[in-house]
């Protein structure tokens, strides 16, 4: 079975310095992993995807995760923060095995000015 | 550009009173799917077409139902909205039914209120 944990709930940073959302996973095959955000009010936005090619994954907006298979996670990180980049931040997994997908329950980032 | 669009955006109905979302799309998906969000939530899936195929989640109450009447459009109703009906409600497509591979696209959703 496929499982995903956000460990943080919420995430606060002060502008201009690096972002660190953290994402595990648990799947019994080769997972497919994606970073979405919502503003609020908003749908969700596809930041990046992992689908078994290269294990660092660069995204929108100047984000990018790794895929270590060792520590099954799935981190994201940005190095700089803008006030813009406020909002929720889903991980969610999937993998062949299994017609679904696994949100995560969520990370607000919160951005100090 | 290429689109999920939902309307309305924002929905008030009272106890008992059917509602009906709407989703279309610009992108020739084959697949939609209708999530419930609710505050600080993450989205649930409630069911997906793939085409003409629908696919309902095991716990998706009966009070839901869906209708798509052709490639483009896709209708969330809801029976007899109850209080605990109340959230957002997120309108998606996809390319393939292979959700391990293909990101979903989101519409910007609609806050259904119910008084």
């Amino acid at each position: 079975a496929q499982s995903v944990t956000q460990l943080d709930s919420h995430v606060s940073v002060s502008e201009g310095t690096p972002v660190l959302l953290r994402c595990n996973y648990s799947s019994s095959y080769s997972p497919s992993l994606f970073w979405y955000v919502q503003h609020p009010n908003k749908g969700l936005q596809l930041l990046l995807k992992y689908t078994s090619a290269a294990t660092l994954v660069k995204g929108i907006n100047g984000f990018e995760a790794e895929f270590k298979k060792s520590e099954t996670s799935f981190h994201l990180t940005k190095p700089s923060a803008h006030m813009s980049d406020a909002a929720e931040y889903f991980c969610v997994v999937s993998d062949s095995s299994e017609d679904k997908i696994i949100f995560g329950k969520g990370t607000r980032l919160h951005i100090l000015p | 550009d290429a689109m999920v669009i939902q309307n309305p955006r924002y929905q008030v109905t009272q106890f008992g009173k059917p509602v009906t979302l709407s989703c279309s799309q610009t992108l020739n998906h084959n697949v939609m799917y209708w999530y419930q969000q609710k505050s600080s939530q993450a989205p649930k899936l409630l069911f997906h077409y793939y085409d003409k195929d629908f696919n309902n989640e095991a716990d998706t109450p009966d009070n839901f139902q869906s209708r798509r009447p052709n490639t483009s459009f896709c209708f969330l109703d809801i029976r007899s909205p109850g209080l605990g009906d109340a959230a957002m409600y997120l309108c998606a497509t996809s390319g393939t039914r292979d959700r391990g591979y293909n990101e979903q696209f989101f519409g910007p959703g609609t806050r259904l209120t119910v008084l």
